[in-house]
């Protein structure tokens, strides 16, 4: 059973609007969350990331909120750009994972012109 | 910046041949990784090694093995290759000391097809 959840598998949006990625976990251990990037024909590349000690984190054109207590985590990108379009990868450790990484299966997102 | 190196981008083998994946990095990374990434399933990781010599199993160790004789280099063996075992496979290091290696560089990746 996936520990953590991407349930949007694509998500399109239009260039200078805001997009929004989400994420879901099960394991209320998991205490450090984070996002990479990844295009075509690369491996991915950290983005963001937050610690459970805090609801939100913020760099540049992208946000990262967390929700303790609904398990849910989010990425905002304002304003989205032709260049943000790639795969977005959630992942999520803690205590119970000792300390890997536990992946989402990832959000192909895709900005329009 | 860092470079983590992957030996060859596109690998296409034979059911039973035994499969050497080679991953170099040159940070001075403590800490290697393999994963394989599959549509729907994500990254799953399959072996990490936090020293020379040393190695971990992750969640899906069966069917592979590693090698970490230098730090810099990272080898992932696919003993006898299974179409099960078609995948793309990402090589990672990270720096961070200790236990915590959240923050990861990857290689481009191998995108292995098994026969």
């Amino acid at each position: 059973d996936q520990q953590v959840k991407q349930n949007s598998p694509s998500l399109s949006v239009q260039e200078g609007r805001i997009s929004i990625l989400n994420c879901d976990y099960t394991n209320s251990m998991f205490d450090y969350f984070l996002w990479y990037k990844k295009y075509p024909a690369e491996g991915p590349t950290f983005l963001i990331s937050i610690s459970s000690i805090k609801d939100k984190n913020e760099d540049g054109r992208f946000t990262v909120f967390l929700n303790k207590s609904a398990k849910h985590l989010s990425l905002h990108i304002v304003p989205s750009q032709p260049g943000d379009s790639a795969v977005y990868f959630c992942a999520a450790s803690g205590m119970d994972s000792n300390y890997q990484l536990i992946w989402g299966a990832g959000t192909k997102l895709i900005i329009k012109p | 910046d860092v470079k983590v190196t992957q030996s060859s981008r596109y690998l296409v083998k034979r059911t039973g041949e035994k499969v050497f994946l080679e991953c170099v990095q040159d940070m001075d990374h403590e800490n290697m990784f393999w994963y394989r990434q599959d549509p729907g399933l994500g990254l799953r990781l399959i072996y990490f090694s936090y020293d020379v010599k040393m190695k971990e199993k992750g969640d899906i160790p069966e069917g592979y093995s590693v090698s970490r004789e230098k730090k810099e280099r990272f080898s992932l063996i696919l003993e006898s290759a299974s179409t099960n075992q078609t995948s793309m496979y990402l090589c990672a290091s990270s720096l961070e000391p200790g236990l915590r290696n959240e923050k990861l560089f990857f290689g481009s990746g191998t995108q292995l097809s098994v026969l």
